[in-house]
């Protein structure tokens, strides 16, 4: 089946200082990646959708300049947080979007923790 | 407003039994509706999927029924066995891959020996 990676898998970060996440689809080339941030025991909250080539668009309430998304190829989309504070900690999760068969398949999960 | 909404939270079953997890949705535009598995720490795993056209999909141990009238769609895991014990979410999209998904809420599935 399809395989996204994401890394690290987990961060340790001091309060102000920016967290690079990756994700890659290893397998296939993926047309459309999603971040998600997931608070303990809830469900997941689209943060952005992003194609690769293009801005990403944010959902509302997320502000973009403090979640930068780049889409720098078919395979990889990153998600920097700037200047992170402890609000930030989170389980962030991305997600590639396959045509045939079209359908979303998942990251493992980027635990960030911001002392 | 929660488009699609999810019970039971939380769920506990025997081993061997069905478990039964329930979503209801209010987009008719939503034609495709998928269900994942999380385990703690892990991201989700697409399960199963369905879209409109059919009222019933299985695949292994795990069927979705689908009523377009009633706008509900149910995860049915038949022989429950412990290793199914995961954190269970319905989604709903206008269009598969590149269509935004909307969670349910989740449900904590238990399956005791």
């Amino acid at each position: 089946g399809a395989v996204v990676s994401q890394h690290p898998s987990r961060v340790i970060c001091k309060s102000g200082t920016s967290v690079k996440i990756e994700c890659r689809s290893l397998d296939f080339q993926a047309t459309t990646m999603f971040w998600y941030r997931q608070f303990p025991k809830q469900s997941l909250m689209l943060m952005a959708t992003s194609n690769e080539g293009s801005k990403a668009t944010y959902e509302q309430g997320v502000e973009k300049d403090k979640f930068l998304i780049n889409h720098a190829s078919l395979t990889l989309s990153t998600l920097t947080v700037t200047s992170a504070h402890p609000e930030d900690s989170s389980f962030y999760i991305c997600s590639a979007s396959l045509l045939s068969p079209d359908t979303q398949y998942f990251g493992p999960g980027t635990r960030l923790t911001v002392l | 407003q929660q488009q699609v909404k999810q019970s039971p939270q939380s769920l506990i079953v025997q081993k061997g039994g069905i478990s039964i997890i329930n979503c209801a949705y209010e987009n008719t535009a939503f034609d495709y509706f998928p269900w994942y598995q999380q385990f703690p720490g892990k991201g989700p795993a697409l399960l199963i999927a369905i879209r409109p056209d059919v009222s019933e999909k299985k695949e292994g141990r795990f069927t979705i029924s689908f009523n377009k009238s009633a706008k509900q769609f149910s995860l049915h895991i038949m022989d429950s066995q412990p290793g199914d014990s995961a954190t269970y979410f319905c989604a709903a999209s206008r269009g598969a891959g590149s269509y935004q998904l909307t969670f349910g809420k989740g449900t904590k599935l238990s399956v005791i020996p």
